[in-house]
């Protein structure tokens, strides 16, 4: 299994541009999420989605957009890059978003490192 | 906000020594605290964890402690060894009340340095 597959690796962006962070996940995983990782700042919340069709906003939702549009796939766009935005993103997933099942860890991606110049 | 707080930001430690790490947390309603593990260019991934209903869980030479009066939990690494070299990230639920062990709060990280 390839787990959650980020892409791409690395992205060099102009303030004002947009770009999509692409995140995949084949082991039928209700749940996914973004978090974006700073220094000092650990990871946190952006987007999440408890399965196909259902978006919600996490702890810094601003300047993000997401949908899920299948199982599988939860991309995260940004429209108009800021260098606020200049981080490490982060997908994962998990079996069960509510808990039913005992143990279910977050998954994560190897991620994007995203700077905004 | 920063629902959990964690410290120290950075450890440095000898081979064979004990690393902690400590986390303190306000929501009472909190019911699962994992660790999780990162290595250079790589994701967390999750290393140990515990629910309130227990003092200590211990899995090899990794401990979480539990202190539920004080509000606190901390992850202790026993025999340190240079490959246990790595951040770490304590998490809690993001929300009070109910299980919701995929959406995760996280505390701001330690870097452990294990010197050989």
């Amino acid at each position: 299994n390839a787990g959650v597959t980020q892409t791409p690796k690395f992205q060099v962006l102009k303030t004002g541009q947009s770009m999509t962070l692409q995140c995949a996940q084949d082991m039928n995983h209700e749940y996914m999420s973004w978090y974006r990782q700073d220094p000092g700042m650990g990871l946190r919340l952006i987007h999440y989605s408890v399965g196909a069709g259902i978006t919600d906003q996490g702890e810094v939702p601003n300047g993000y957009n997401v949908s899920r549009s299948t199982t599988e796939d939860f991309p995260l766009r940004l429209l108009s890059a800021a260098p606020s935005q200049t981080s490490v993103y982060f997908c994962a997933s998990s079996y069960s978003y509510s808990g039913r099942i005992n143990n279910s860890p977050l998954h994560f991606g190897n991620g994007t490192r995203l700077t905004v110049t | 906000q920063q629902q959990v707080k964690q410290s120290p930001q950075s450890l440095i430690v000898q081979k064979g020594g004990i690393s902690i790490i400590n986390c303190a947390y306000e929501n009472t309603a909190f019911d699962y605290f994992p660790w999780y593990q990162q290595f250079p260019g790589k994701g967390p991934a999750l290393l140990i964890a515990i629910r309130p209903d227990v003092s200590e869980k211990k899995e090899g030479r990794f401990t979480i402690s539990f202190n539920k009066s004080a509000k606190q939990f901390s992850l202790h690494i026993m025999d340190s060894q240079p490959g246990d070299s790595a951040t770490y990230f304590c998490a809690a639920p993001f929300n009070a009340g109910g299980t919701s062990y995929g959406k995760l709060t996280f505390g701001q990280g330690t870097i452990l340095t294990v010197h050989p």
